[in-house]
């Protein structure tokens, strides 16, 4: 069982550099989301979508663009990447519905120089 | 956002119990959920709460009090392996808030 797989697992970047995380999930989960997880923060909710077409956004979109065209990905872009940037990106799922927890994938580590 | 505020750390010798606390914003709640985190790991889910009262799954549990915006997790019969971080989450207008996480330190 594949889960979410998120790719890839560790990216260096140059400020000012764009990039794309991918996030793809094989248990047709109709909610998605993406968190950066920083030393002493905790998970914070980038943006999230309730299904293929709908997105929204979280508590720290800035700097950050998502889309949904199909129910398996969800890939996340960083339009012009900042030192600020550099953290733990954390996709996850889950099917939709208040009582549904969610499912995460392994983590990409960026770093931003 | 949302304030979902948890100890730091906590430190307790193996075999006993530890209760881990959680307080939440009750504005548009949904349901409380607690994740086990090792270091360096994805999160990993325990235990939910959308009811008042005690959910138990083995040496985990979960209670919740709606109406004070509060949780905690109960660990009973402690391992070594239960050494890791805990984190709070709720469910608020179609949005996941996460605690900054407990960090469980088990001792022998």
């Amino acid at each position: 069982n594949a889960g979410v797989t998120q790719t890839p697992k560790f990216q260096v970047l140059k400020t000012g550099q764009s990039m794309t995380l991918q996030c793809a999930q094989d248990m047709n989960h109709e909610y998605m989301s993406w968190y950066r997880q920083d030393p002493g923060m905790g998970l914070r909710l980038i943006h999230y979508s309730v299904g293929a077409g709908i997105t929204d956004q979280g508590e720290v979109p800035n700097g950050y663009n998502v889309s949904r065209s199909t129910t398996e990905d969800f890939p996340l872009r960083l339009l012009s990447a900042a030192p600020s940037q550099t953290s733990v990106y954390f996709c996850a799922s889950s099917p939709r519905g208040r009582h549904q927890p969610q499912h995460f994938g392994d983590g990409t580590r960026l770093s931003i120089l | 956002g949302q304030n979902i505020d948890q100890p730091t750390e906590m430190t307790a010798t193996e075999g006993a119990i530890v209760q881990i606390n959680c307080t939440y914003q009750t504005s548009g709640f949904n349901g409380l959920f607690w994740y086990q985190q090792h270091a360096g790991e994805a999160p990993t889910f325990l235990s939910y709460n959308v009811l008042d009262g005690l959910e138990e799954k083995g040496r985990f549990s979960s209670f919740l009090s709606r109406s004070k915006g509060y949780s905690y997790l109960l660990l009973k019969e402690l391992q070594m392996k239960d050494s890791a971080s805990y984190l709070c989450a709720s469910y608020n207008f179609n949005k996941f808030y996460f605690g900054s996480g407990t960090k469980l330190n088990v001792k022998p």
